[in-house]
């Protein structure tokens, strides 16, 4: 079975640029995660859908984070403009519906460089 | 603000020996989970332990969950060079939608 895919794995910018990071989730999982983890600390959550919807973006930086995940299957991430502070790893999760006991299968990130 | 907080923060022992990961968390929760992050890698999910259970094995892991002390140990027996890795716990609130919070992790490198 195919794990979750992100690309793309590394990403190097200058401050106030754009970018865009996508995640391929499970076949079948419904449920979508965008989490960020700074570097020595846990994974924040930033954004969780269920199908194209979303259900918590409470911690989502709105005024330069947004995420969407059209038809319910692929997500994209946007940080426009980007900050310094927002170099990290972009970890994306899926799970199957069916709270609350189901496991977040994690795929590997993209690390992102803000210069 | 995380929920769960790792200790200790770095773990250094040699292969064979016993390492044992303590988490403390702060809101009641439905089930606290344990997962690995290998150096740059993602994270992959180790072990469940349901807020009704007390104690769960996988393996060479041991889950132990004390929901008075709000607090969850994880053991790891006969530690080998390849269970070098970060550790970390995350627990979800007595809400919907298996939104999980996770601590800072300990950082456990095991030497062979």
């Amino acid at each position: 079975e195919a794990g979750v895919a992100q690309s793309p794995r590394y990403k190097i910018i200058e401050k106030r640029q754009s970018v865009a990071f996508w995640c391929n989730p499970i076949s079948g999982h419904a449920t979508l995660y965008w989490y960020q983890q700074i570097l020595g600390q846990g994974p924040k959550l930033l954004i969780q859908f269920q199908n194209n919807g979303v259900v918590d973006d409470s911690q989502l930086p709105k005024d330069r984070f947004s995420a969407e995940r059209l038809k319910g299957v692929d997500s994209t991430l946007k940080i426009q403009p980007a900050k310094l502070e927002d170099s990290a790893v972009y970890l994306c999760a899926s799970s199957l519906p069916g709270w609350p006991y189901n496991e977040q299968f994690f795929g590997p990130g993209t690390r992102l460089t803000v210069l | 603000s995380q929920q769960g907080e790792e200790d200790p923060q770095a773990l250094s022992i040699q292969e064979g020996e016993n390492a044992t990961m303590n988490c403390s968390y702060k809101t009641s929760i439905n089930n606290l989970q344990w997962y690995r992050q290998n150096s740059g890698r993602g994270l992959v999910h180790l072990i469940l332990i349901r807020s009704n259970e007390r104690e769960k094995h996988s393996g060479r892991l041991r889950v132990t969950l004390d929901t008075s002390k709000k607090s969850s140990s994880l053991l790891i027996t006969a530690s080998r060079a390849a269970d070098t890795a970060s550790y970390f716990c995350a627990t979800d609130a007595k809400r919907a939608g298996n939104m999980l919070t996770f601590g800072g992790g300990t950082r456990l490198m095991v030497k062979p």
